[in-house]
């Protein structure tokens, strides 16, 4: 398995500019989320989604747009980036989120500078 | 509502000296928690985790956690470091009861010298 995959791993944007963040998994996890990493603030919430065309909205999610048409996929959207986009882009997934004990499974990162 | 505090930023020890990463919960429900361990330019990856079955729970790579109910605490801890734990570590908290959307803390970046 390759567990979670996430494509670009570097990207630079211009302001206004939009891009989508891939994320795939092969586990059939149904739990898939997105996370923002930033210096000093650990990881927040952007989006999540508990199983295919099934998303919702985590702690930041203003500027991003997420889909789930697939099990496997949960793309992440940047309708128009701007500087405070510019962090470092995680995707985790778990088996379900009917559970506290689940264990998620991380990406390796996509970085992203919006100049 | 759940939230967590780890209590220190950085920690710094010496090689083959004990590491202590200190974390702090509050929740309403019976929480079920975790360490994550993240390596420089990596994504983070599972140490332990709590879910009630025993309140000392060992993870990988010599790692431990011992859950005190009366403290709100989960100390992680490892009796000798090595130099490949230098990484930032991330205490997270999930509720067994609501909407199992984990809360993470801040991080604690371990710095091991030689």
């Amino acid at each position: 398995n390759a567990g979670v995959t996430q494509t670009p791993k570097f990207q630079v944007l211009k302001t206004g500019q939009s891009m989508t963040l891939q994320c795939a998994q092969d586990m059939n996890h149904e739990y898939m989320s997105w996370y923002r990493q930033d210096p000093g603030m650990g990881l927040r919430l952007i989006h999540y989604s508990v199983g295919a065309g099934i998303t919702d909205q985590g702690e930041v999610p203003n500027g991003y747009n997420v889909s789930r048409s697939t099990t496997e996929d949960f793309p992440l959207r940047l309708l128009s980036a701007a500087p405070s986009q510019t962090s470092v882009y995680f995707c985790a997934s778990s088996y379900s989120n009917r559970g506290s004990q689940e264990t998620q499974y991380f990406g390796p990162g996509t970085r992203l500078l919006v100049l | 509502a759940q939230s967590v505090t780890q209590l220190d930023s950085h920690v710094s020890v010496s090689e083959g000296t004990p590491v202590l990463l200190r974390c702090n919960y509050s929740s309403s429900y019976s929480p079920s928690l975790f360490w994550y361990v993240q390596h420089p330019n990596k994504g983070l990856q599972l140490l332990l985790k709590y879910t009630s079955a025993a309140t000392l729970v060992k993870g990988i790579n010599g790692f431990e956690a011992e859950f005190k109910k009366s403290e709100t605490s989960f100390h992680l801890t490892k009796p000798s470091a090595h130099m490949s734990d230098a990484a930032e570590y991330f205490c997270v908290v999930r509720l067994s009861g609501g909407s199992y959307i984990p809360t993470f803390g801040r991080g604690t970046s371990l710095i091991v010298h030689p």
